[in-house]
């Protein structure tokens, strides 16, 4: 059964890029969509943007000046870089897999806690 | 960008009780909605797809109804275990943005 686990640093400073990595395991990245959603602490989901195994992309306007997701499939992973980070940037970042034909968020990771603060 | 409105904001219930939870969109979104239930210290975990589809393993005791822009969520008799949060989303269009949450207390 297909896992997602997110890994990263756990701080990141002001002005900083902050750096995330979902590995999927049990299955293949391949033929599916991927997506990151954040949730600050307390707080409501964000959907931030998502990828196609096999480069397309889409991106939350509210965000899209300062994010990057890119896929690598000889790894089975896809990442998360979002750059000039602030205090409002301080969330649970989750990685999930996007169903095919609805686009519901179906399999999620667990979730790594992000801390921006110097 | 499509707005996403849940109803009410939080809900106290007892065991055995039948509850819905609403959530209206900005603008027709056909039956792209989903719903999520949220414990506290996990990740979201999908519920219902495509309006009323329930996802693989999800109770019968959970249902969901609507098109276009008014959706709702039940749950015919409440387990100690439906404490939890529950989001509704929207896979229309980009953004697919979440409702506010409703937080189920029992």
């Amino acid at each position: 059964q297909v896992q997602l686990q997110e890994s990263g640093p756990g701080l990141v400073k002001p002005s900083e890029t902050l750096s995330l990595t979902c590995t999927v395991s049990g299955g293949s990245i391949s033929s599916y969509y991927w997506t990151w959603i954040r949730q600050p602490p307390g707080k409501g989901l964000e959907y931030i943007g998502y990828m196609y195994y096999s480069g397309g992309t889409d991106y939350n306007p509210s965000l899209k000046s300062r994010v990057t997701v890119s896929v690598d499939t000889s790894k089975n992973q896809f990442s998360l870089k979002l750059n000039s980070v602030t205090a409002a940037d301080t969330a649970v970042y989750y990685c999930a897999r996007v169903h095919r034909g609805n686009d519901a968020f179906d399999i999620w990771g667990q979730g790594t806690m992000v801390t921006v603060s110097s | 960008d499509i707005q996403m409105t849940q109803s009410p904001s939080s809900l106290s219930a007892s065991v055995g009780d039948r509850v819905t939870i609403t959530c209206r969109a900005s603008q027709s979104i056909s039956r792209f909605f989903n719903w999520y239930q949220q414990k506290p210290g996990k990740a979201p975990k999908l519920l219902i797809h495509c309006a009323s589809t329930l996802q693989s393993g999800v109770p019968s005791r959970f249902s969901g109804s609507g098109s276009g822009t008014d959706f709702a969520l039940t749950i015919s008799t409440l387990q100690p275990e439906d404490f939890a949060t529950y989001f509704c989303q929207q896979s229309y269009s980009s953004p697919y943005n979440f409702g506010q949450g409703t937080k189920l207390e029992i």
